[in-house]
């Protein structure tokens, strides 16, 4: 079947806008991860969903940032008042359920640029 | 707390030569251990990954990484580099088997392959 599905795949904005990017998993996954990957460095982890919740948002860098999964598939990354050192390519990841040894299965990212 | 460490942000080789590429990590619990393979404009995918079962690993495309408890590594390997090889390579750990929380990722290992 498909995979992980980003969109859009790149985003310019202005700093102070809000964006918000968005994440389709693998359909029947469960659980669905967001990663920042900054310039030079290996993805950082922001957020877990189990199903419609949050399980560990514990990578959130502040309280501009925010996620949702309200149906318990699509997932949206939201950044408030955006600014320069958020610009990064967001990840989004997939694994069928919680199960100790799952994949997870990555998509091809959205890249943010805040000028 | 865990943390992966990859020695060289670079690393050269001749086709049809040896690819070792280094991970040491750190982790208070037992670790679950990864490597993805990123190519331009791609979404990271797994390569290969330890979950406790046996120590030597083997992965897609020929990889095969060793657990090596003693010395905190998990390096990838792979008898004969193909230029297809070249990519950005990722080291991880979990603790859990990729399944239940975020993974922590190092900085990347750029492979060159020089034809």
């Amino acid at each position: 079947g498909a995979g992980v599905s980003q969109t859009p795949s790149n985003k310019v904005t202005e700093k102070g806008k809000y964006v918000e990017l968005r994440c389709d998993p693998i359909s029947g996954h469960t659980a669905l991860y967001w990663y920042r990957q900054s310039l030079g460095q290996g993805p950082e982890f922001l957020i877990y969903f189990q199903g419609t919740g949050a399980a560990d948002d514990s990578g959130l860098p502040n309280d501009r940032f925010f996620a949702v999964r309200p149906e318990g598939s699509v997932s949206t990354l939201k950044i408030q008042r955006t600014e320069r050192g958020d610009s990064a390519v967001y990840l989004c990841a997939s694994s069928r359920d919680r199960g100790w040894t799952d994949t997870q299965y990555f998509g091809p990212g959205t890249r943010l640029t805040v000028l | 707390a865990q943390s992966v460490t990859q020695l060289g942000s670079h690393v050269s080789v001749s086709e049809g030569a040896l690819v070792l590429l280094r991970c040491n990590y750190s982790s208070s619990v037992p670790p679950y251990l990864f490597w993805y393979v990123q190519y331009p404009n791609q979404g990271l995918q797994l390569l290969l990954k330890y979950t406790s079962a046996a120590t030597l690993v083997k992965g897609i495309n020929g990889f095969e990484a060793e657990f090596k408890k003693s010395e905190t590594s998990f390096h990838l390997t792979k008898p004969s580099a193909h230029m297809s090889d070249a990519a950005e390579y990722f080291c991880a750990v979990s603790s859990s088997g990729g399944g239940a929380d975020g993974l922590t990722f190092g900085k990347g290992t750029h492979l060159i392959i020089q034809p």
